[in-house]
């Protein structure tokens, strides 16, 4: 059974910052996997979309790494910004559903 | 981008009420459709997976007649609480996606639900 796993659980960094949010899974034999911000009350807003084939993606500040074979991906964030405050998922297709992480509660202080 | 559309955004309801919430896929067309449930603090619980024209397959636990899902078109699916009761009070969100095993999947704004 596939699991993903985030750490940390939560996070607090002065704004600037750069900052790495991390996913680990057990079952490397996923199709894709995706980054998520869920801001409160809200449903999700993908980030950004790594193919299996693929190492990286990027999108602005925003640069998900993923590394099938260890069951790893990163999402690295620059320049944090207060309007970068939000909970952070990570979630791999597995068949044909998305297996979700906890989340990476992050807040950006100015 | 992909849009998906999901309406109410809220209800509240009386005890015993059916409640539906749709969801639209403005302007893709959504092989497949979800819908999770997700309580505060955590994260998202799939309920259902629904494929257009065909019945959806639930999750180990969710009650089909209770939750009913209609996927009847290529842009449109339903979830319709059916007699809800206030442990049915939850966030329901829904999500689609495109036919391709590399497509993202697009999720609505989801549906604060409030039984009474």
């Amino acid at each position: 059974k596939q699991e993903v796993t985030q750490i940390p659980a939560a996070l607090s960094v002065p704004e600037g910052e750069n900052l790495v949010l991390n996913c680990s899974f057990t079952d490397s034999a996923i199709y894709n996997l995706q980054w998520f911000r869920q801001d409160p009350g809200k449903g999700l807003t993908s980030l950004l979309l790594i193919q299996s084939s693929q190492r990286e993606q990027t999108s602005g500040r925003l640069n998900a790494s993923l590394d099938k074979s260890s069951g790893r991906s990163t999402l690295y964030i620059a320049a944090s910004q207060p309007g970068d405050s939000a909970t952070y998922l990570c979630a791999v297709r597995d068949g044909n559903k998305l297996v979700f992480g906890a989340g990476t509660i992050l807040r950006v202080k100015s | 981008g992909a849009v998906v559309s999901q309406h109410p955004s809220w209800v509240i309801c009386k005890s015993g009420t059916s409640v539906k919430i749709e969801c639209r896929s403005l302007d893709f067309q959504a092989t497949t459709m979800f819908w999770y449930r997700q309580f505060p603090k955590q994260s998202l619980m799939l309920m259902a997976t629904s494929n257009e024209g065909s019945k959806a397959t639930y999750e180990q636990g969710v009650e089909k007649d209770k939750f009913l899902i209609n996927h009847a078109s290529l842009t449109l699916s339903t979830l319709t609480v059916t007699s809800a009761h206030p442990e049915d009070s939850s966030f329901y969100i829904c999500s689609a996606r495109a036919d391709s095993s590399n497509q993202p999947q697009h999720f609505g704004d989801g549906t604060r639900l409030s039984i009474l």
